[in-house]
């Protein structure tokens, strides 16, 4: 059975300071992965999607990257911005579903 | 108006009632989910759909069933709530046509089993 995990839980980091979040799975064989962003009171929003065969992705101030063999994926963000408070969620696919983690509550203060 | 609708939003309710929640979209996307979401512990799949004739299973699906009703609408049903089933529920679609879990999301509908 796969299983998602995120580290940390939680993340308070002032402003400007660039930051990595991180996610393991225990089943290697994935279709892709995904990186979502949830903000409250509103549905999930995806960041990047990182097929199998790709090794990174990027979208702006992130970038996602994926290694299949070690079951990790990371999503950097540069310079955080107080607008980038929000649970990140991290999810791995077969071709008919996705598995979430448990999420990352990111806040970036002023 | 938002592609993907979930009504109601939030839903206070005591145990033993029946409780439908509702999906609707416009993106005429084939495929539909349900999730719920528990402090700590992430998206849950309850059920999925990939078309009318289709009802999937998903890893939490005990005390639960769904109806697709039209390819547009996608409702989970409590036959008879229980405290535990308190949690945000989401639904979601995907279009098969673009490739494997690209999926957008509703807003969510917050129930509270009392």
């Amino acid at each position: 059975k796969q299983e998602v995990t995120q580290i940390p839980a939680a993340l308070s980091v002032p402003e400007g300071e660039n930051l990595v979040l991180n996610c393991s799975f225990t089943d290697s064989a994935i279709y892709n992965l995904q990186w979502f962003r949830q903000d409250p009171g509103k549905g999930l929003t995806s960041l990047l999607l990182i097929q199998s065969s790709q090794r990174e992705q990027t979208s702006g101030r992130l970038n996602a990257s994926l290694d299949k063999s070690s079951g990790r994926s990371t999503l950097y963000i540069a310079a955080s911005q107080p607008g980038d408070s929000a649970t990140y969620l991290c999810a791995v696919g077969n071709t008919d579903k996705l598995i979430f983690g448990t999420g990352t509550r990111l806040q970036v203060f002023p | 108006d938002a592609d993907v609708t979930q009504t109601p939003r939030n839903r206070i309710t005591k145990t033993g009632k029946r409780i439908m929640l509702e999906c609707s979209q416009t993106k005429g996307h084939d495929r539909m989910y349900w999730y719920r979401q528990d402090p700590g512990l992430g998206l849950r799949l309850i059920y999925y759909s990939f078309d009318v004739k289709d009802i999937n299973k998903g890893e939490i699906s005990d005390g639960y069933s769904v109806s697709r009703q039209a390819q547009a609408k996608f409702s989970l049903s409590l036959e008879s709530a229980i405290p535990n089933q308190t949690a945000l529920y989401f639904c979601a679609t995907g279009d098969s046509r673009k490739g494997a879990n690209v999926l957008t999301f509703g807003a969510g509908s917050r129930l509270t089993v009392l």
